[in-house]
């Protein structure tokens, strides 16, 4: 979606590096999403966020959402090989329950 | 898991022959989507239902439509299949519920020839 622009669109990091990766909003979001997808499968839910300043953990992933609900972050300490794989980011816009998505970074951890 | 299964999982078809692919689920969620997924450019919304009958389009809607006659299946077809539509297809549910997540299938692999 031209609404939602993630940076980096490609990330190779070496293992054990820490990473960001940010999603980034023309427009205030209701509800920010992070999924994660390994290569050629499904969509796996991370975490999600509704609240300016919000910020959720979950193992060694955590996400923030900015406090104007316009930016979210998604930050690995000590990347692992089981990281590797396509982040997206996913919104709400309307609070019509209407998901777009951005166009995902491509994660790789080299050993 | 949750109960949310998409036929075919690969499709090839020759350009100008109509295409149905199939979401179907067993969680009873309101909201169901289709989406299309091509290097570069992350998930793009054809369309999605917020209800029985009830559609609106998508981003790059252009070439789909959708039918959904009961709550369990959202059909998408392509009414003429062109190279262009060769993509990986998600369908996804949900019940709308605030901080409630959208759960994908497994994807469908179509390939216009």
């Amino acid at each position: 979606s031209q609404e939602l622009e993630q940076s980096p669109q490609s990330l190779i990091v070496q293992e054990g590096k820490n990473l960001t990766i940010n999603c980034t909003s023309s427009k205030t979001l209701y509800g920010l999403y992070w999924y994660k997808q390994k290569y050629g499968e499904g969509l796996i839910f991370l975490m999600m966020l509704q609240k300016g300043g919000e910020e959720k953990s979950h193992e060694k992933i955590t996400a923030k959402l900015d406090e104007k609900k316009q930016q979210s972050s998604l930050h690995i300490t000590a990347s692992q090989p089981s990281h590797a794989g396509i982040y997206l980011c996913g919104a709400d816009f309307q609070g019509a329950q209407k998901l777009v998505f951005g166009q995902g970074t491509r994660l790789t951890i080299n050993p | 898991d949750a109960g949310i299964t998409q036929s075919p999982r690969h499709k090839v078809t020759e350009t100008g022959t109509p295409v149905t692919l199939r979401c179907h689920q067993t969680e009873n969620h309101r909201y169901m989507y289709w989406y299309r997924q091509d290097p570069g450019h992350g998930l793009r919304l054809i369309h999605y239902s917020y209800g029985v009958k009830d559609t609106d389009k998508g981003e790059v809607s252009d070439g789909y439509s959708v039918s959904r006659s009961k709550t369990e299946d959202f059909l998408l077809t392509l009414e003429s299949a062109t190279s262009s539509q060769t993509s990986v297809y998600f369908c996804a549910i949900s019940d709308g519920t605030v901080s409630t997540e959208a759960f994908f299938g497994q994807g469908t692999r179509l390939t216009v020839v």
